[in-house]
C-alpha cells in the first residue's frame, strides 16, 4: 500500500537492549524524519534526512542512531535502551519540491522501556 | 522562550460554538505555517496550511499576523468530531524542519 508505515506499533523492551523502529515511505519523498512524543514536550525532532546517505541531528539526538541507505527506510535504532526512551515515536516524510505541504506522518510506535 | 507557544487549554466548548485558538512563534525569520490536528492516540494530521492574506476551508479559517508573530485558527459551528489537540507549526526559511508547538486540547461537549 501506498504511504508512510512504521514498526512495529508496539514495543516493550528491557533497559540496555538494542531496538530498532522501521520507517518506510513508498512516495520516494527526499525528506524523512524521526520525532518522539512525550507528553508536556510535544514533538521533538531527533533525526532527519535530506535524502539517501545523508543524515542530520534534530533537537534530541543523544541515544539514537539513524541510516538511510535507499531513499524509502529511515529505520532509527536505540543503541542501549534507557526508560527515559519510553515515548511514542513518529516518523514523517516530505517532498519540498512538491509545494509546501508540510509532513506526512506514520502511525507511530509505541515504545515502553523496562 | 520556546519557539511555538500554544496555549494547552483544555478548552471545552459547547456543540455548535465558535472557537478559536492563537499561537505565538518567536523566529520572525518563519516563513510557513500550520494547523495540525492530532486525535488521542493517533498520529497528527495536516488540517490546513495558513497564508498571509487569511485562508478558509469550511468551518475553518486561519489567520497569520507577521508583525505580532501569531497565528490563530478559528473553527464555526463546532461538531462532536473536532474534538482532538490542535497543533501550531512553523517552518524557517531555507528549512525543511518543522518545529511544532505543544498542542492546544479541544473537547466539544454535546
Amino acid at each position: 500500500d501506498a504511504g508512510i508505515t512504521q514498526s512495529p506499533r508496539y514495543k516493550i523492551t528491557e533497559t540496555g537492549r538494542q531496538v530498532t523502529l522501521m520507517c518506510h515511505q513508498t512516495w520516494s519523498h527526499s525528506y524523512m524524519f524521526w520525532y518522539r512524543q512525550d507528553l508536556g514536550h510535544g514533538l521533538r525532532l531527533i533525526y532527519y534526512s535530506a535524502a539517501a546517505d545523508i543524515t542530520d541531528k534534530g533537537e534530541v539526538p543523544d541515544g539514537y542512531v539513524v541510516s538511510r541507505s535507499k531513499t524509502e527506510n529511515f529505520p532509527l535504532t536505540l543503541e542501549s535502551a534507557t526508560r527515559s526512551q519510553t515515548s511514542v515515536y513518529f516518523c514523517a516524510s516530505s517532498d519540498p519540491t512538491g509545494g509546501d505541504y508540510g509532513y506526512t506522518f506514520g502511525s507511530g510506535t509505541r515504545l515502553t522501556v523496562v | 522562550r520556546k519557539e511555538v507557544e500554544q496555549d494547552p487549554g483544555p478548552f471545552n466548548v459547547p456543540e455548535g460554538a465558535t472557537v478559536a485558538f492563537n499561537c505565538t512563534y518567536s523566529n520572525s525569520a518563519s516563513q510557513s505555517f500550520f494547523w495540525y490536528r492530532q486525535d488521542c492516540r493517533k498520529e497528527p494530521k495536516l488540517l490546513m496550511s495558513v497564508y498571509s492574506s487569511g485562508n478558509e476551508d469550511g468551518r475553518f479559517t486561519a489567520q497569520l499576523n507577521r508583525a505580532s508573530q501569531y497565528i490563530s485558527l478559528l473553527i464555526r459551528d463546532s461538531k462532536l468530531s473536532d474534538s482532538a489537540t490542535y497543533l501550531c507549526v512553523v517552518r524557517m526559511l531555507g528549512n525543511e524542519k518543522l518545529t511544532f508547538g505543544t498542542g492546544t486540547r479541544l473537547t466539544i461537549i454535546p
